[in-house]
């Protein structure tokens, strides 16, 4: 199976900050025949059921905020929000697309101050 | 607009059995893949059950944990997806969510049932 390993685990920032975070995975996510890598992120906000917020890695879901961006190749994935508003408090998870079984990160907290 | 509204949630012993099911609407339902996630506080979100579509002849997947356990299901003609669940353990407890694959697995997500598995 493919191990997700997101950190870290949590972060509290002020709004308007630049926030990183981290995803890798055990095994490439990269699909050779058509160089996608099919890295997925979600976001989850309290009391919520997770939303789509970038596939393919760094595809975003329509109606998803410029602020969030992803990018990586291989195993090591990151998602930034450029500027963060209060209402990006929530978790982060990010996910194996690329095989069986479907696996998912620990998830990132972010908490703003 | 895609809506998944899933029921059939509750208590169950261990050892029990519960049926899910999930009533989709606002898309073609017999089109698209459809899969159950569940997520706990102990093991977070974890994938569940996956099925294809007709032309697959119903192809289906599981995790690890649950096969032999849980049977996924569909019925096309009434936009319902199902989940057979069977000799249950509190490990099983969590929040089931009916998921909808479009350009990602798990594109779109039902609200939940919440399924407690305890004596």
């Amino acid at each position: 199976d493919i191990v997700m390993t997101q950190s870290p685990s949590s972060l509290t920032v002020t709004a308007g900050e630049k926030v990183t975070m981290s995803c890798k995975s055990s095994q490439s996510l990269l699909n050779s025949g058509n160089q996608k890598n099919y890295l997925t992120w979600y976001q989850q906000k309290p009391g919520q059921p997770p939303k789509l917020l970038i596939y393919w890695a760094s595809t975003r879901e329509s109606g998803v905020p410029d602020r969030f961006t992803g990018s990586g190749s291989g195993t090591d994935f990151t998602l930034t929000i450029s500027s963060v508003q209060a209402e990006d408090l929530a978790v982060y998870y990010c996910q194996n697309d690329y095989s069986y079984p479907r696996t998912f990160g620990g998830g990132t907290k972010l908490e703003i101050k | 607009e895609v809506k998944l509204e899933e029921s059939g949630g509750g208590l169950v012993q261990p050892g029990g059995s519960m049926k899910l099911s999930c009533v989709a609407s606002g898309f073609t339902f017999s089109s698209y893949w459809m899969s159950w996630v569940r997520q706990s506080p102990e093991k977070g979100l974890e994938w569940v059950a996956e099925i294809r579509l007709k032309s697959d002849n119903y192809a289906t997947h599981y995790a690890e944990s649950v096969k032999g356990k849980f049977t996924i299901s569909r019925d096309d003609s009434k936009s319902r997806l199902y989940l057979q669940m069977n000799s249950l353990r509190a490990e099983d407890t969590g929040i089931y969510y009916c998921t909808k694959t479009a350009r990602a697995s798990f594109a779109y997500w039902g609200q939940g049932t919440l399924v407690t598995v305890s004596a």
